[in-house]
This record gives C-alpha cells, sequence and structure tokens, in this order.
C-alpha cells in the first residue's frame, strides 16, 4: 500500500526565510503523481503544485517548488521568501497509480501534515 | 467561477439522527470522492464516484453512504450517525483523463455528540 511520511510536525520560520516542508513516500509502482496543499487555519484545502512520476524538471509555481528525488523517494516542498501568509498546515499527498485493480479510483494519499509558522 | 460547494459547514447533532452533507461541483467534472480529516491522521477516503451512478468504497466507508444520480451532486448520508463520526469532511472533484489537480470544498465540520 501506498504510504506517506512527513516527519516535521511543526516547524517555526523567520519571515522572508527559505523554507523546506519534507515528505517521502513508499511506492513499488512506476507512475504515480505527487501533490502539495495547503490548509490555513479557516480550514479549506488550497492546491499548491504537482509533480508526475515522469516528470523529468522539478516542479514550481511562483514561491513553491518541489525538490523532486525520485530515488530517495522524497518529494519536498521549498517555500522561497516566507510571508506571515503561508502559516497554516501543509499536506504532502499521492495520488495512486491508475491500475486494473485500482481502475477509476483518483484517490490521494496523505500524509499527517506539517504544520508551518511564520514569525514575524 | 469554477469550485465545489459543500452544505453545511458546521453541524452539531446528536447520535442516531441521519443527516445529509450535500457536495456539488460547477466544472462538470466525472469524479468525485469523499473524506475525512482528524487529527494525526490526514485525510482519509470514505467513497468516491467515477461518474453517474457508479459509486465505490475508499479506505473507510462503516457508516456511510453516498449516492450520484446527477454528475455535479455528490451527497455524503449517515444512517446513524455515532460519535465517533466526529470529524472534518471533505469533498473533492477531478477530471479524468490528463487533469491531475482535485478541486477541494470547503469543508463541513461535523459533531455528533
Amino acid at each position: 500500500a501506498q504510504k506517506i511520511t512527513q516527519t516535521q510536525p511543526g516547524m517555526f520560520v523567520q519571515e522572508k526565510e527559505a523554507v523546506t516542508l519534507d515528505c517521502t513516500y513508499d511506492t513499488s509502482d512506476q507512475s504515480y503523481g505527487l501533490f502539495w496543499y495547503k490548509q490555513p487555519s479557516s480550514g479549506e484545502m488550497i492546491f499548491l503544485i504537482y509533480q508526475g512520476s515522469y516528470d523529468e524538471q522539478n516542479a514550481t509555481e511562483g514561491r513553491y517548488s518541489l525538490n523532486f528525488q525520485k530515488a530517495r523517494k522524497s518529494a519536498n516542498l521549498v517555500i522561497s521568501a516566507s510571508q506571515l501568509g503561508d502559516s497554516a498546515m501543509y499536506f504532502c499527498a499521492m495520488r495512486e497509480p491508475r491500475s486494473i485493480s485500482n481502475f477509476g479510483n483518483e484517490k490521494l494519499t496523505f500524509g499527517t501534515g506539517t504544520r508551518l509558522t511564520i514569525i514575524p | 467561477e469554477a469550485q465545489v460547494t459543500q452544505n453545511p459547514r458546521y453541524l452539531i447533532t446528536v447520535t442516531g439522527k441521519k443527516l445529509t452533507v450535500t457536495c456539488s461541483q460547477n466544472m462538470n467534472h466525472e469524479y468525485m470522492s469523499w473524506y475525512r480529516q482528524d487529527p494525526g491522521l490526514g485525510l482519509r477516503q470514505i467513497y468516491y464516484s467515477m461518474n453517474v451512478e457508479v459509486t465505490d468504497k475508499g479506505d473507510v466507508p462503516e457508516g456511510y453512504k453516498v449516492s450520484r444520480k446527477e454528475k455535479r451532486n455528490f451527497p455524503l448520508i449517515l444512517e446513524s450517525p455515532s460519535p465517533n463520526q466526529t470529524s472534518l469532511y471533505f469533498c473533492a472533484s477531478s477530471l479524468y483523463r490528463g487533469q491531475y489537480e482535485q478541486y477541494f470544498g470547503p469543508g463541513t465540520r461535523l459533531t455528533v455528540t
């Protein structure tokens, strides 16, 4: 079964510094997708970035980048120049690969999250 | 505006009283799914639907029912809620065939006493 591990329950980072949130995953499949979502205190889940397992380049979206190291099975989120509004819970997730036994389910398997607090 | 809506956003109810949480999307998405979020456990899938009249169980389906009579709607039904179903519930939707982002609703915080 697929598994996502986020080893940092909480992080405190000074405003304007870069921050790296760790995520490792476990799968025996070759085709999969990795996601990062942000959950602010208001509760909604906000999509940040996506990396496909066959993508050769690391994904970037504005201040967010994904440090994808396939051999190490890690997909760390990097936030550059952190802002106070970045304070939130961050979840790493993996989409189950499409297979005969799993046909049709686009389920995301989530990690337990990292609570990031940006300090002024 | 493309969105997934859920109602109600907050609900406090008593054990055994049937309730329905509605979910609707305006993006003509084929795939819809329900998750529950509990502290320390992340989000876990309850049920999913590939299209109208096609639904299947996720990882934690016990105590829940769903239906998909229309493409845009995917209600979650708790026939006899119990306190262990107190949780934050999310509905999500996406297209198949290439689109990778799942759009999440705003969440429904349910408390069963």
